[in-house]
């Protein structure tokens, strides 16, 4: 596609589910990122792919959270049993290759926990 | 590790007058450093870019900032800030081949 494409753009959620996420990055872009956004917080580093592997999961906040990306394509982070402090804004971005170039971001999916 | 520091949480300036945004940055080697903005509800774009080379850089539109390695700063500016600036702007650092860290952004605030 033309940019990034982020699924759902707005998710509520009752607490203790699970939620997937889906990000659907530029064609051609070997990384893909996550980054989570909380109000008054900035933008917190969840994970990186590069191809579908991903060499660093030090940002994942608990072990309810997992991704996934395969094709080298779409990717999927996944939040089991969601609590009311997941709730954020949860961004993915994509570049041509992991060498700290310029990343595309998505709109974001907001997620609401209840 | 690496850190980035944006000290103003708002900023709020006329219409038409010159605006900086600062950014502190902590990084063991030479960073390559980044200015992003997101408009309300909107994604991050890039403004500029800095990885070596002249310290003053040009970004999309007419903002440009100023590598200080002294100061450990990476200040954004703006000579004639327009209301569709308004939004909240992003200083980030990284390197070649490493993820990108955030500031917690500036929201800037235009006023008639």
């Amino acid at each position: 596609g033309a940019g990034v494409s982020q699924s759902p753009s707005n998710k509520v959620t009752e607490k203790g589910k699970d939620v997937e996420l889906r990000c659907d990055p530029i064609s051609g872009h070997t990384a893909l990122y996550w980054y989570r956004q909380s109000l008054g917080q900035g933008l917190e580093f969840l994970i990186y792919f590069q191809g579908n592997s991903a060499p660093d999961k030090s940002g994942l906040p608990s072990d309810r959270f997992s991704a996934e990306r395969t094709g080298g394509s779409v990717s999927t982070l996944t939040i089991q049993r969601t609590q009311q402090e997941d709730s954020a804004v949860y961004l993915c971005a994509s570049s041509l290759e992991m060498a700290a170039g310029e990343l595309f971001f998505g709109e974001g999916s907001r997620l609401t926990v209840l | 590790a690496q850190s980035v520091t944006q000290p103003d949480i708002h900023i709020t300036v006329s219409e038409g007058a010159s605006l900086e945004l600062r950014c502190n940055y902590s990084y063991g080697a030479t960073p390559y450093l980044f200015w992003y903005v997101q408009s309300p509800g909107q994604g991050l774009q890039l403004l500029l870019k800095y990885f070596s080379g002249d310290t003053l850089v040009q970004g999309i539109k007419g903002f440009e900032a100023e590598f200080k390695r002294s100061q450990s700063s990476f200040n954004l500016r703006k000579p004639s800030v327009h209301w569709s600036d308004a939004a909240e702007y992003f200083c980030a650092v990284g390197a070649r081949y490493s993820t990108l860290t955030f500031g917690k952004g500036t929201m800037l605030l235009v006023s008639p």
